[in-house]
């Protein structure tokens, strides 16, 4: 198993700012994964991000939105630019066991908030 | 767009009761995993069920699957207060189903 670290836990910012969101896994891990949940919902998949290759974003998420970083196997950052009320929801970076059940292993969250 | 993005059904139980949550997904995948998350937690797995598998228990967790259906089940059995979460279920996507996406989901709340 893998356990992954977020930070911040929560955080309120203004609409127009930017906000970085910070994942640190125990082990190295070839792939993390970035979700989105607003409340009362699902977890949506924002993106698929490998070491030092771009991030591979689905449908209705852009980099210029949501920048992430992967510069090394333990590591990921995920940026929301341009902060609007509607991106208030809950962040989670994520991980697959690969080698075992496939199972996804999840931070804690980020719960971010824009007023 | 993607699976899964209708707000969470809702269940409201008392303590001991059975329950049982289904899942219907969209797209071939070799295995469905259900999650539990619990307040203020990510999710965490708690069965998961191979297509070539029609039944898998585990404790009072019991799953099913009808691949040609495309649908998936989760009962628990003699429920406790602790059992009160979200539930999910998640199936492969992408290219060599390396992807995991959710399903709606169902907050089950269970009453002592």
């Amino acid at each position: 198993s893998v356990l992954l670290y977020q930070k911040p836990n929560r955080d309120i910012c203004q609409s127009g700012t930017s906000l970085k969101i910070q994942c640190v896994a125990d082990s190295q891990v070839v792939s993390m994964f970035w979700y989105q949940q607003f409340q009362e919902q699902s977890l949506m998949l924002m993106a698929t991000a490998n070491e030092g290759s771009e991030a591979t974003y689905e449908s209705g998420f852009t980099k210029d939105k949501f920048p992430i970083s992967r510069p090394n196997l333990t590591f990921s950052t995920l940026t929301v630019n341009n902060a609007r009320p509607g991106d208030s929801s809950i962040y989670f970076c994520s991980s697959r066991d690969t080698a075992g059940t496939g199972q996804l292993y999840f931070g804690e969250g980020s719960k971010l908030t824009v007023l | 767009s993607q699976w899964g993005e209708e707000n969470l059904q809702a269940l409201s139980i008392q303590e001991g009761e059975d329950v049982t949550m289904n899942c219907s997904y969209k797209t071939y995948t070799t295995v469905v995993q259900w999650y539990r998350q619990k307040s203020g937690k990510g999710p965490a797995l708690i069965i998961l069920i191979r297509s070539n598998e029609r039944e898998k228990r585990s404790g009072r967790l019991r799953a099913t699957l009808d691949t040609s259906s495309q649908s998936s089940s989760l009962s628990i059995t003699g429920t406790l207060a602790t059992d009160t979460a979200v539930y999910f279920c998640a199936t492969d996507a992408g290219t060599g189903g390396y992807k995991v996406v959710f399903g709606s989901g169902t907050r089950l709340l269970v009453s002592p």
